[in-house]
């Protein structure tokens, strides 16, 4: 099992431009999560989709869209890069086990840089 | 609005001292709790998880928390620090039937020789 990956590791990006973040997990979970990781300011959420067909906003959504591909991807697109999305990024899955909430598992980071 | 707050952003340790990171949340209804850790260039990986239960919780590499519901506390800690723990720790919160979790700001822990 590779668990969650990420591509690309590294981007660098002028202003104005687009790119996709692609995730992909294979452990059959439902919820899938995009955040971003600042200094001094923990994960915060920007998206998510609870289930294959849904997607939901989350902390901070502005500026970004995302796509559930399918059960396994989901990708988190930047159409119009600002400096203020330079940011690492991660993506999450989650499965619920027996109805509780259970762990998320991350993917090992896009580091984004917008000049 | 559920919150967590972590107090401390850095905390330093000698090699072999004990270990206390501090997690307070904020909730009105009971919560599942988490502590992550997230190592230099990585993502972050469960440490450990209070769900029902046993409100002391044991984790990898020797770390352990406590629920204290009317502390509205879950600290996390480990008897002897080794410099491997040297990492950012990340205290986070969800709910039963919900698909958020709300992280705290993280506690970067630095280990001296």
């Amino acid at each position: 099992n590779a668990g969650v990956t990420q591509t690309p590791k590294f981007q660098v990006l002028k202003t104005g431009q687009s790119m996709t973040l692609q995730c992909a997990q294979d452990m059959n979970h439902n919820s899938m999560y995009w955040y971003r990781q600042d200094p001094g300011m923990g994960l915060r959420l920007i998206y998510y989709s609870a289930s294959e067909g849904t997607t939901d906003k989350g902390e901070v959504p502005n500026g970004y869209n995302v796509s559930r591909l399918n059960k396994r991807e989901f990708s988190l697109r930047l159409e119009s890069a600002a400096p203020s999305q330079t940011s690492v990024y991660f993506c999450a899955s989650r499965g619920l086990a027996g109805g509780r909430t259970d762990t998320q598992y991350f993917g090992p980071g896009t580091r984004l840089t917008v000049l | 609005a559920q919150s967590v707050t972590q107090l401390g952003s850095h905390v330093s340790v000698s090699e072999g001292a004990l270990v206390l990171l501090r997690c307070n949340y904020s909730s009105s209804v009971p919560p599942y709790l988490f502590w992550y850790v997230q190592y230099p260039n990585q993502g972050l990986q469960l440490l450990l998880k209070y769900t029902t239960g046993a409100t002391l919780v044991k984790g990898i590499n020797g770390f352990e928390a406590e629920f204290k519901k009317s502390e509205t506390s879950f600290h996390l800690t480990k008897p002897s620090a080794h410099m491997s723990d040297a990492a950012e720790y990340f205290c986070a919160v969800s709910y039963t039937g919900g698909f958020k979790t709300i992280f705290g700001a993280g506690t970067r822990l630095f280990v001296k020789a």
